[in-house]
């Protein structure tokens, strides 16, 4: 099973409010990534970054903003909750010149 | 543009049956193509992948088909059990680029 961390796996909030999810792995992997899930099981890209100092949007546009720090973390902060933001993010990560992507087990974001 | 189209969407089967899911890719850059097993409350995870000099490649239960020509591959389950029950995706990811494209995915249910 692959180490990597996410917090909190749920999380109920009001609207307005700022969050942050926190994604953390131990295998020193350079790439990691944000993906936004539908309930319909689509994946959807909306942060990656490849290396510390180094993030980029995806194909989703988001409201959210990231950060890479560390090698080991990449949280994904929203500065105001909505609606709209209710659903599944996972966190994901591979290591250099590799193409397999080892996924965090989610954290599942429902905004009242 | 979605670049990589699963189908079907969703795939019932009983118990010993063979589960077949299929995609289909368009950019002949891709080289590398696997396919993730998500069970509910968990992130995906690698099942098995190929990549475009073989035109199959089996583990266990778990085959898959690729025709370069065609820009088609598939997954084929044998002999599936109530335990395979989960979603599964297929993804694309070419050379230089380590963000794979991701079908939408399968919901398949194997019943008893």
């Amino acid at each position: 099973e692959a180490d990597i961390y996410q917090t909190p796996r749920y999380l109920v909030i009001g609207t307005g409010k700022k969050i942050t999810l926190e994604c953390s792995q131990t295998m020193g992997h350079d790439k990691m990534y944000w993906y936004q899930q539908d309930p319909g099981m689509e994946l959807h890209l909306i942060h990656y970054s490849y290396g510390v100092n180094s993030t980029e949007k995806g194909d989703l546009s988001s409201e959210s903003t990231v950060s890479r720090i560390r090698t080991e973390h990449f949280p994904l902060t929203l500065e105001s909750a909505r609606p709209s933001h209710t659903s599944q993010y996972l966190c994901a990560s591979n290591p250099a010149g590799g193409y397999e992507q080892y996924f965090g087990p989610g954290t599942r974001l429902t905004v009242t | 543009q979605q670049q990589v189209k699963q189908s079907p969407q969703s795939l019932i089967v009983q118990k010993g049956g063979i589960s077949i899911i299929n995609c289909a890719y368009e950019n002949t850059a891709f080289d590398y193509f696997p396919w993730y097993q998500q069970f509910p409350g968990k992130g995906p995870a690698l099942l098995i992948a190929i990549r475009p000099d073989v035109s199959e490649k089996k583990e266990g239960r778990f085959t898959i088909s690729f025709n370069k020509s065609a820009k088609q591959f598939s997954l084929h389950i044998m002999d599936s059990q109530p335990g395979d029950s989960a979603t599964y995706f297929c993804a694309a990811s070419k050379g230089g680029s380590y963000i794979p494209t991701f079908g939408r995915g399968t919901s398949l249910i194997v019943h008893p």
